[in-house]
């Protein structure tokens, strides 16, 4: 299957700071990357999905401004957390989806920890 | 609205066979995907299933019945390496998925 890293994979930050996570689809080109969060024992939650050139479409509730996402390329999403805070602490994870509608691989995941 | 079910927790033997259940609603229908998800970790894909039948891969098959709005994962030969959450989601018409909350499965030896 094809190959989606994500870096950092764990990160601790000062509450305040913001935080960049990066997405890349290594051996496919992406047309559409999803971010997800992840709080412990909980399914995953669709923040936004990301098409390459344009503007991200944000969930209900998921705050465009505090979450900025860039899809510059077709191999490349960025999120953004900017002035996080403790209660922003939880796993995130990218997806990408090739050409295929069905072809969604995930991100290993980047674990926040605000302090 | 969209909702997909399935069991919050299930408990099987090592070397048993267990299914897991999903039920779902959604708006349009392109496909059904089982993920798993180990404590800590990115789901990793299991199975799609777009027709109705069952797709075998190794020791997991699933199955769909769209009729029903069903389908159901099933792993033989448990080994404990199997215990993970496992992630039913529905494509809907706009190609989006939609999640369930996982079946948590717990191999005892």
């Amino acid at each position: 299957g094809a190959v989606v890293s994500q870096h950092p994979s764990r990160v601790i930050c000062k509450s305040g700071t913001s935080v960049k996570i990066e997405c890349r689809s290594l051996d496919f080109q992406a047309t559409t990357m999803f971010w997800y969060r992840q709080f412990p024992k909980q399914s995953l939650m669709l923040m936004a999905t990301s098409n390459e050139g344009s503007k991200a479409t944000y969930e209900q509730g998921v705050e465009k401004d505090k979450f900025l996402i860039n899809h510059a390329s077709l191999t490349l999403s960025t999120l953004t957390v900017t002035s996080a805070h403790p209660e922003d602490s939880s796993f995130y994870i990218c997806s990408a989806r090739g050409t295929e509608p069905y072809e969604q691989y995930f991100g290993p995941g980047t674990r926040l920890t605000v302090t | 609205g969209q909702n997909i079910d399935q069991p919050t927790e299930m408990t099987a033997t090592e070397g048993a066979i267990v299914q897991i259940n999903c039920t779902y609603q959604t708006s349009g229908f392109n496909g059904l995907f089982w993920y798993q998800q180990h404590a800590g970790e990115a789901p990793t894909f299991l199975s799609y299933n777009v027709l109705d039948g069952l797709e075998e891969k190794g020791r997991f098959s699933s199955f769909l019945s769209r009729s029903k709005g069903y389908s159901y994962l099933l792993l033989k030969e448990l080994q404990m390496k199997d215990s993970a959450s496992y992630l039913c989601a529905a494509m809907d018409s706009n190609y989006q998925l939609i999640w369930g909350a996982g079946t948590k499965l717990i191999i005892k030896p």
